[in-house]
């Protein structure tokens, strides 16, 4: 079968740094999702990785390894504003969307 | 209209009652979903079409249909709900090819749906 792993609940301190991880075992590969969701919102983009390494977007980085089934999302300089949802997704080998259950982050002054 | 639009934004329905959720989007996106998200779980694909005149089944299909007459719209109908159909639906969509390894889905506000 197909499955995500994500923490389900992380908190951190403003202005700190927090690494959300993610596994997969999917059935193919053709790359990798975060999406932010806020509380009663929509998921919004994030980043996509298909390659391994770390993509940096401002003050979100995504790492992928594919040997490992394995990516983080790393989220510094935290504010209260990144308070939410954080969801993994994995592409496979129909090029359908495979869902994490998400890592609600509480982020405390 | 900018994005995509859902409607409506929340519905109380008794059970047994038949129902529609909208979609519109106007991105020209050639691909589209319809999730259902319930606490504790990852969002769950319903139902999908690649492209106008298609579509097809996803990990939860049974208990509703979708149509794709055009590209913009795709309603999700529940022919007779029950209360295990409560949930939030979120309708997406993607400008998808087989021919690019992406495939980022933009998300509709969602329809909190409550069958009693």
């Amino acid at each position: 079968g197909q499955n995500i792993d994500q923490p389900t609940e992380m908190t951190a301190t403003e202005g700190a740094i927090v690494q959300i991880n993610c596994t997969y075992q999917t059935s193919g590969f053709n790359g990798l999702f975060w999406y932010q969701q806020h509380a009663g919102e929509a998921p919004t983009f994030l980043s996509y990785n298909v390659l391994d390494g770390l993509e940096e977007k401002g003050r979100f980085s995504s790492f992928l390894s594919r040997s490992k089934g394995y990516s983080y999302l790393l989220l510094k300089e935290l504010q209260m504003k990144d308070s939410a949802s954080y969801l993994c997704a994995v592409l496979d080998s129909n090029y359908q969307l495979i869902w994490g259950a998400g890592t609600k982050l509480i982020i405390k002054p | 209209i900018a994005g995509i639009t859902q409607a409506p934004t929340s519905q109380i329905l008794a059970a047994g009652r038949r129902m529609t959720l909208r979609c519109t989007q106007d991105m020209r996106h050639n691909a589209m979903y319809w999730y259902r998200q319930d606490l504790g779980l990852g969002l769950r694909l319903i139902h999908y079409s690649n492209t106008a005149g298609t579509t097809g089944k996803g990990e939860v299909p049974d208990g509703y249909s979708v149509s794709r007459a055009n590209t913009d719209d795709f309603p999700l109908t529940l022919a007779s709900a029950v209360p295990s159909q409560t949930s939030v639906y979120f309708c997406a969509s993607s400008d998808s090819s087989l021919s690019r390894a992406t495939d980022t889905q933009y998300f509709g506000p969602g329809t909190r749906l409550t069958v009693l």
